[in-house]
């Protein structure tokens, strides 16, 4: 178990509003990842974070802000939804070697 | 650019018996890692197993091993005496060391159902 937490589980919204998922994990690690997971495409990297503070874009990153203020939250921003944000969000962390492990995930649904 | 191809959208194997899941990648990068990932239907994604391309003997974990053939680009997963909750979708994923180690790319995904 690698102590993290996703919030909310499960989110219904509309279209242009905003929302934010939250990633939390309790065991120091500096290196956390915010993923999408579509049919067809796997898992793509949206935004990762090496540090508070430090964060960088991944393939997919456009409609998403991150912000890590604290090693152990790491917050997904879509700012104004659309459908095509519709997916399963998965937080990951970096343990000490290269391996990541995920969080449970959110399913986000925009109407 | 890094890419991941998993030919195999879905397979079906007996209880008991060993299956391989295959796994292609592409990379121009030497310092790379290998990855594969179990995600069965209640939705969470496992971490299986991890190979390092130089990392000089296959990896195993229990029950599953990693047969890399690094002249092919390959990177294919072994369940041995499969069990009915190893059915579940498997993914492959690498990682490009160089630079710090932080874009994992995947791949599409095997279905993988395990058969009394």
């Amino acid at each position: 178990d690698a102590g993290i937490t996703q919030s909310p589980r499960h989110k219904v919204t509309e279209t242009g509003t905003p929302v934010t998922l939250r990633c939390h994990q309790t065991e120091n690690h500096r290196y956390m990842y915010w993923y999408r997971q579509d049919p067809g495409h796997g898992l793509r990297l949206i935004h990762y974070s090496y540090g508070v503070k430090d964060t960088d874009k991944g393939e997919v990153s456009d409609g998403y802000s991150v912000s890590r203020s604290k090693t152990e939250d790491f917050l997904l921003t879509l700012e104004s939804a659309t459908s095509s944000q519709t997916s399963v969000y998965f937080c990951a962390i970096r343990d000490g070697g290269n391996e990541q492990f995920f969080g449970p995930g959110t399913r986000l649904t925009v109407l | 650019a890094q890419k991941i191809t998993q030919t195999q959208p879905g397979m079906f194997v007996q209880e008991k018996e060993a299956v391989t899941l295959d796994c292609t990648y592409d990379t121009s990068d030497p310092s790379y890692g290998l990855f594969w990932y179990k995600q069965p239907s209640s939705g969470e994604m496992i971490f299986l197993i991890y190979q390092g391309s130089y990392d000089q003997q296959n990896a195993t974990e229990g029950r599953y091993s990693l047969n890399f053939q690094k002249a092919r680009k390959s990177a294919n997963l072994v369940i041995s005496a499969s069990q009915l909750g190893d059915s579940a979708m498997y993914f492959c994923a690498m990682i490009v060391l160089t630079g710090g180690g932080n874009k994992l790319t995947f791949g599409t995904g095997t279905q993988l159902k395990v058969e009394l």
